[in-house]
């Protein structure tokens, strides 16, 4: 199994609070992603990084912002927590993008109150 | 932007049948994968299959991608292939292009 330890499992939160999830790999990979998943929309990816420093947006980015200072973290930031955040928050690494597999996570279940 | 459809959204099937899952996508991609969800929710990396055909154990896949489909067989299934199996086809160029994910093919395997 790939290395990839994600925190906390699970969480509850209120509305208008910030709250930060994070992703360590032990893999030494490249390039990392966030993702949610929600009943009705399948896997949809928030934001990524291809390097330290180095993030781009996804799909759905508004609400949250990252950071990866190092290369084994990366960080997702809900700046104000809202309901319709609530749902399960997966990483993702690969070693060359999109042009590897890529390897998850086992997932953040975030509530907000 | 490209659109992927998994067929069949669901399916039931008894301990030791074979099942053939497809991934339709509606533009030219540059690769697919294909994942395990477990009933726990991890999900896992099947195949990672840009063209041709792979196999691992009970399980093979075929990427067609001038024709823009892939399927995923299963043989001999087992309780433990229950879950969700995804694809996700690559849209854009370079290693930053974006994955696409169906919606799924939910199983169920009866003991």
């Amino acid at each position: 199994d790939a290395g990839i330890t994600q925190s906390p499992r699970h969480k509850v939160t209120e509305t208008g609070t910030p709250v930060t999830l994070r992703c360590h790999q032990t893999e030494n990979h490249r390039y990392m992603y966030w993702y949610r998943q929600d009943p009705g929309h399948g896997l949809r990816l928030i934001h990524y990084s291809y390097g330290v420093k180095d993030t781009d947006k996804g799909e759905v980015s508004d609400g949250y912002s990252v950071s990866r200072s190092k290369t084994e973290d990366f960080l997702l930031t809900l700046e104000s927590a809202t309901s319709s955040q609530t749902s399960v928050y997966f990483c993702a690494i690969s070693s060359q993008g999109t042009n590897s597999p890529l390897h998850f996570g086992n997932g953040t279940r975030l509530t907000v109150t | 932007g490209i659109q992927v459809e998994q067929s069949p959204p669901d399916l039931i099937l008894q301990e030791g049948a074979n099942s053939t899952l497809r991934c339709n996508f509606s533009d030219s991609v540059n690769n697919l994968q294909w994942f395990h969800q477990n009933p726990w929710g991890q999900l896992i990396n099947l195949f990672y299959i840009p063209s041709g055909t792979k196999q691992n154990g009970r399980l093979s896949a075929t990427t067609v991608a001038t024709e823009r489909y892939s399927l995923l067989y299963i043989s001999s299934s087992q309780t433990t292939d229950s879950g969700v199996y995804f694809c996700a086809v690559k849209y854009g160029s370079g290693n930053t292009g974006k994955l696409i994910f169906g919606q799924g093919t939910t199983l169920q395997v009866k003991p």
